[in-house]
């Protein structure tokens, strides 16, 4: 079963830097997934599609700031150079053959 | 500009039904993938429905078979859920969502999004 893992929460300063992890389940590590956010009051926004290789394909006008990466069953997106209309909610999300998924969400607060 | 654009939530009673709109501009619609995703007050998205460019291959989340059908009307761009049976538990802001495709590649990322409409089922 496909299952997409997200920790509740993160925090992390102005202009710093941070990693937000979503671990796939057993028997899919060599799935892509997708990374979108969702501020406050708003609709989600595609960020980026993350490969199993750690290339990643940014959705339209997604700043520098913004990457994403990979190792084993996770998929990183990370966030440099902090700023406070980066607090928002950040989902995952995945697919197979007749199914779509998305993972619980991290609440990212700016510090 | 791509837009999707919701419409068609609203107060419904429990046992009532609804039919939600997703009106699509700016880009090709007929040869694009779409769903429905809903997020219920205060948590997480929920994938709820999947139907193909041309409305061959339609999926549905395993909890909600039943009672929502997707369907699309391409001559006039538009992207559609019917809700039957309406409970407590469907009230939810609703969000239909394109897949992304190129000239060269196509995958199941959902790389727009609606601004969504709100579903509100209570007596």
């Amino acid at each position: 079963q496909l299952v997409l893992t997200q920790s509740p929460s993160a925090s992390a300063s102005l202009g710093a830097s941070v990693k937000l992890t979503c671990t796939l389940s057993s028997g899919h590590s060599s799935y892509a997934i997708a990374w979108h956010q969702q501020q406050p009051g708003k609709g989600p926004r595609y960020l980026m599609k993350v490969n199993s290789d750690g290339s990643h394909n940014k959705g339209d006008g997604i700043p520098d700031r913004f990457s994403g990466s990979s190792s084993g069953a996770e998929r990183h997106l990370t966030i440099s150079s902090l700023q406070s209309e980066d607090e928002a909610d950040y989902y995952c999300q995945a697919w197979g053959t007749g199914i779509r998924v998305f993972g619980g969400g991290t609440k990212l607060t700016v510090l | 500009e791509v837009q999707l654009v919701e419409s068609g939530g609203g107060l419904v009673k429990p046992g009532g039904s609804l039919r939600l709109s997703c009106a699509a501009s700016g880009f090709t619609f007929d040869i694009y993938n779409m769903n429905w995703v809903r997020q219920a007050p205060g948590k997480g998205l929920e994938w709820v429905s999947y139907i193909s460019s041309g409305g061959t291959y339609i999926y549905y989340a395993d909890s909600l078979k039943g009672r929502f059908t997707i369907s699309r009307d391409n001559a006039n761009n538009s992207l559609y859920l019917q809700i039957n049976t309406l409970r407590a538990e469907d009230t939810a802001v609703y969000y239909c969502a394109r897949e992304y495709c190129s000239s060269t590649s196509c995958y199941s990322a959902f790389d727009y999004w609606g601004q969504g409409t709100l579903v509100t089922v209570s007596s």
